[in-house]
């Protein structure tokens, strides 16, 4: 399979503070990659979708100036979290396909937030 | 709007015990259905995708199988290491949610030794 990769694992920051959580493709190039917000045990909720080159399009209900969102080349694309509260803090998740495998995404390992 | 649907929402399981889990689903325009494993605090893993009704995908002890409304994910003598939260999405072919996956809820499974 693919590889993806998500940095940083685990953050903590403190309210008022920015992030920034960087998802590279490191074999293939991503011609889409999307940025997913996972709550405990519960499913994967699509936050939006990049494509490289162009700005993003973000679901209903996500607020494009709290999560900003990069997609400057087809290997890596940023989320930054601005002006972080404690109710962002959450699993953020990236995904990215291209390459020619299809409609398969292919997910990084995550980024633990923690806004104190 | 896509549906996805997982049963059971969690399944406990002998080493060696068989079982399947369930995946029903309604989408305008199906691309793709699509299995991942997701260990507690990483990010999904890919497992299967099918396209169309009646094909089916097989990896070590796993085995995904397709119809026009459900997918199976069939766990054949399951080992503890296959313990893990198994999610179902599907794509969209259409319009604005081309490419996009909406996944259901998850199957958290355990198998114990």
């Amino acid at each position: 399979g693919a590889v993806v990769s998500q940095h940083p694992s685990w953050v903590i920051c403190k309210s008022g503070t920015s992030v920034k959580i960087e998802c590279r493709s490191l074999d293939f190039q991503a011609t889409t990659m999307f940025w997913y917000r996972q709550f405990p045990k519960q499913s994967l909720m699509l936050m939006a979708t990049s494509n490289e080159g162009s700005k993003a399009t973000y679901e209903q209900g996500v607020e494009k100036d709290k999560f900003l969102i990069n997609h400057a080349s087809l290997t890596l694309s940023t989320l930054t979290v601005t002006s972080a509260h404690p109710e962002d803090s959450s699993f953020y998740i990236c995904s990215a396909k291209g390459g020619g495998r299809g409609n398969i995404q292919y997910f990084g390992a995550g980024t633990r937030l923690s806004v104190l | 709007e896509d549906q996805v649907t997982q049963s059971p929402e969690a399944l406990r399981l002998q080493e060696g015990e068989s079982s399947s889990l369930n995946c029903s689903y309604t989408v305008s325009g199906l691309r793709g259905l699509f299995w991942y494993r997701q260990d507690p605090g990483k990010g999904p893993e890919f497992l299967f995708t099918l396209y169309s009704a009646g094909e089916e995908k097989e990896k070590e002890r796993l085995k995904a199988t397709l119809t026009k409304k459900e997918s199976f994910l069939h766990i054949t003598a399951p080992k503890p290491e296959d313990s893990a939260t198994y999610l179902c999405a599907v794509g969209n072919a259409g319009g604005t949610s081309y490419g996009k996956l909406t996944f259901g809820q998850g199957t958290i499974l355990t198998v114990h030794p």
